[in-house]
């Protein structure tokens, strides 16, 4: 199936620093990336839709300016933690759509680990 | 609105058993129906899917899941499971199109017993 990437795959940063998360689609183009936060042991849970081109969607009580996406290209879209504190220590994982009429569905990346000191 | 309920939290089964995963849905329109795993630590695996069609899906590792419109559920099953599914799963939900973002359930956690 295709393949999308995350990296890194773990970060450690002090609190105040900023991080900046990357998700590549490596053998499709993506015009539809999504970002989700997982905190251990529970569900993910939806940050925003990145779409190539345009603004990013944010999800109710998101911030936006705390979280910044960026979808500069059809393969890439990051995501950039502002000034960090240990309460946005988790697990964030990509997701890519493949719009492909053969596939039409999205595929998850490996997952970020951050963890704010 | 849309929303996911696993109602298992953790689920023990020993090696070579049955399985059911029990997910019920709500959600507006015709629903897309996934099932995701996740290893420790990992990020997730598609299972399988329901669009429309058959209502039983098969999916990949031996999984199927049952697609019932009247009990708003898409159960997961495996007839028999190996050490090697112990994991968490997740149900999931979304748009009539991959476009539209997966809203996902609280998940499962599937322990298995030698």
């Amino acid at each position: 199936g295709a393949v999308v990437s995350q990296h890194p795959s773990w970060v450690i940063c002090k609190s105040g620093t900023s991080v900046k998360i990357e998700c590549r689609s490596l053998d499709f183009q993506a015009t539809t990336m999504f970002w989700y936060r997982q905190f251990p042991k529970q569900s993910l849970m939806l940050m925003a839709t990145s779409n190539e081109g345009s603004k990013a969607t944010y999800e109710q009580g998101v911030e936006k300016d705390k979280f910044l996406i960026n979808h500069a290209s059809l393969t890439l879209s990051t995501l950039t933690v502002t000034s960090a504190h240990p309460e946005d220590s988790s697990f964030y994982i990509c997701s890519a759509r493949d719009s492909r009429p053969s596939t039409d569905t999205q595929y998850f990346g490996p997952g970020t680990r951050l963890t704010v000191l | 609105a849309q929303s996911v309920t696993q109602p298992d939290i953790h689920i023990t089964v020993s090696e070579g058993a049955s399985l059911e995963l029990r997910c019920n849905y709500s959600y507006g329109a015709t629903p897309y129906l996934f099932w995701y795993v996740q290893s420790p630590g990992q990020g997730l695996q598609l299972l399988l899917k329901y669009f429309s069609g058959d209502t039983l899906v098969q999916g990949i590792k031996g999984f199927e899941a049952e697609f019932k419109r009247s009990q708003s559920s898409f159960n997961l099953r495996k007839p028999s499971v190996h050490w090697s599914d112990a994991a968490e799963y997740f149900c999931a939900v979304g748009a009539f199109s991959s476009a539209s973002k997966i809203i996902f359930g609280s998940g499962t956690r599937l322990s298995i017993r030698p």
